[in-house]
């Protein structure tokens, strides 16, 4: 199984200010087709997961544009450019190339 | 807008069975993978099983294979998950979502293995 990993796992941000999350993945995501299979969630307090970013570097419908990825083959950053308060919760990515689907552990974010 | 409403969780003792129900609306159920993830409280994400638009393909995470069923009925719009020979660890939050990397999620359904 690809196992992906996340740092750093907890990050206090202050409102306005940027974050950055990493993540790892064990294997190369890179698939044959040209595309690379990563992706990040977010999972809002008391809320179910929301597709932010597919494919490394694209916005899902309705994601504010503060968000942004970047990477590849196995080595990912998700930013937000200008934190708010809303954007706390805990942010998982996801390989998407090889079965089973694995998620990385979770980056908690809060807000100073 | 796409909604997924699952149902179906609910106390079981170990080795029980249940079955799972997502109703799914606001999209053509039949052009999408379908997906079942979970998460055991105060954890992470776990991906389950997912099925093919078709029903011809399905897969499953290693420790439920042979235990649990994904199975959806198109003309329904319905997604579904029977588990059976339940254990402990498989206590959590089940979430039905859309897609083969779920794009859209339910707001998900507790399963309790527990005596």
């Amino acid at each position: 199984d690809i196992v992906m990993t996340q740092t750093p796992l907890s990050l206090s941000v202050t409102p306005g200010q940027p974050a950055s999350i990493s993540c790892k993945s064990s294997q190369s995501l890179l698939h044959s087709d040209g595309k690379t299979y990563l992706y990040w969630y977010l999972q809002k307090p008391g809320q179910s997961p929301q597709l932010l970013i597919y494919e490394v570097s694209s916005r899902f419908s309705g994601v504010p544009d503060r968000f942004s990825g970047s990477g590849s083959g196995t080595d990912f950053t998700l930013k937000i450019s200008r934190v708010e308060a809303e954007d706390v919760g805990v942010y998982y990515c996801m390989q998407g190339i090889h079965l089973p689907l694995t998620f990385g552990p979770g980056t908690k974010v809060d807000i100073k | 807008e796409v909604q997924l409403v699952e149902s179906g969780g609910g106390l079981v003792q170990p080795g029980g069975s249940l079955r799972l129900s997502c109703a799914a609306s606001g999209f053509t159920f039949s052009s999408y993978w379908m997906s079942w993830v979970r998460q055991a409280p105060g954890k992470g994400l776990e991906w389950v099983a997912n099925i093919k638009q078709d029903g011809s393909e399905k897969y499953y995470v290693d420790s439920v294979k042979g235990r649990f069923t994904i199975s959806r009925d198109n003309a329904k719009n319905s997604l579904y998950l029977q588990m059976n020979s339940l254990r402990a660890e498989d206590t959590a939050v089940y979430y039905c979502a859309r897609g083969y990397i779920a794009a859209d999620w339910g707001q998900g359904t507790l399963v309790t293995v527990s005596s």
